[in-house]
């Protein structure tokens, strides 16, 4: 079975400049989420998705990230404009309901200069 | 909100030996989960065990098992025999309502030969 995929695994660029980050869950889990991860510490979330509904984005800077999560399956992070503070690894995770574990992927580590 | 806290920044052991790495946390719900995970360089989080809070034995998965004071809100973790490959940062983290998982701020192992 394959498991949570994150693309791309690294991300350059420019402040100011937008940027997407792509995730494909494991096949089945209909909870998606994304956590931020800044360096020496534990993730954060930003947002959990239930199918396609975001059901928390609390955490979602929302004057310059946005997410979708398309048929309930692919979601995609953007970041406009990205500033330096966005440094940072952006991790996927999907489970399959509520009080199971979360699988996360690899992450994106984004570096914003 | 819940918090969980990770007292101890980094450990090391000797190859072989046994480690004990800390973590309490802060609720006032009576129903939850309870996590570790590890997290190697590689930056892929992986879950360690897993215990649920109504249950009054301790989980055990191999060379890792848990020591869980539901009364004390402390979670535990031993890794017996321990072995090179279990070097990573290792995170506690807490399941609440609504699926949120929320992360300590994670502990350094170093295991040495």
């Amino acid at each position: 079975e394959a498991g949570v995929v994150q693309s791309p695994r690294y991300k350059i660029i420019e402040k100011k400049q937008p940027v997407a980050f792509w995730c494909n869950p494991i096949s089945g889990h209909n909870t998606l989420y994304w956590y931020l991860q800044n360096l020496g510490q534990g993730p954060e979330l930003l947002i959990r998705y239930e199918n396609e509904e975001a059901v928390d984005d609390s955490q979602l800077p929302k004057d310059r990230f946005s997410a979708e999560r398309l048929k309930g399956v692919d979601s995609t992070l953007k970041i406009q404009p990205a500033e330096l503070g966005d440094s940072a690894v952006y991790l996927c995770a999907s489970s399959l309901g509520t009080g199971n574990e979360q699988y996360f992927g690899p992450g994106t580590r984004l570096t914003v200069t | 909100a819940q918090t969980v806290t990770q007292s101890q920044p980094e450990m090391s052991v000797q190859e072989a030996e046994t480690v004990t790495l800390s973590c309490t946390y802060d609720t006032s719900e009576n129903n939850y989960y309870l996590f570790w995970y590890k997290q190697p360089p590689s930056r892929q989080m992986i879950l360690v065990i897993r215990q649920e809070a109504y249950k009054q034995q301790n989980a055990t998965e191999n060379r890792f098992s848990v020591n869980f004071q539901k009364a004390a809100k402390s979670f535990s973790l031993k890794i017996s025999d321990s072995q090179l490959g279990d070097t990573a940062m290792y995170f506690c983290a807490y399941l609440e309502y609504g699926n949120k998982l929320v992360f300590g701020a994670g502990t350094i192992l170093r295991v040495k030969s």
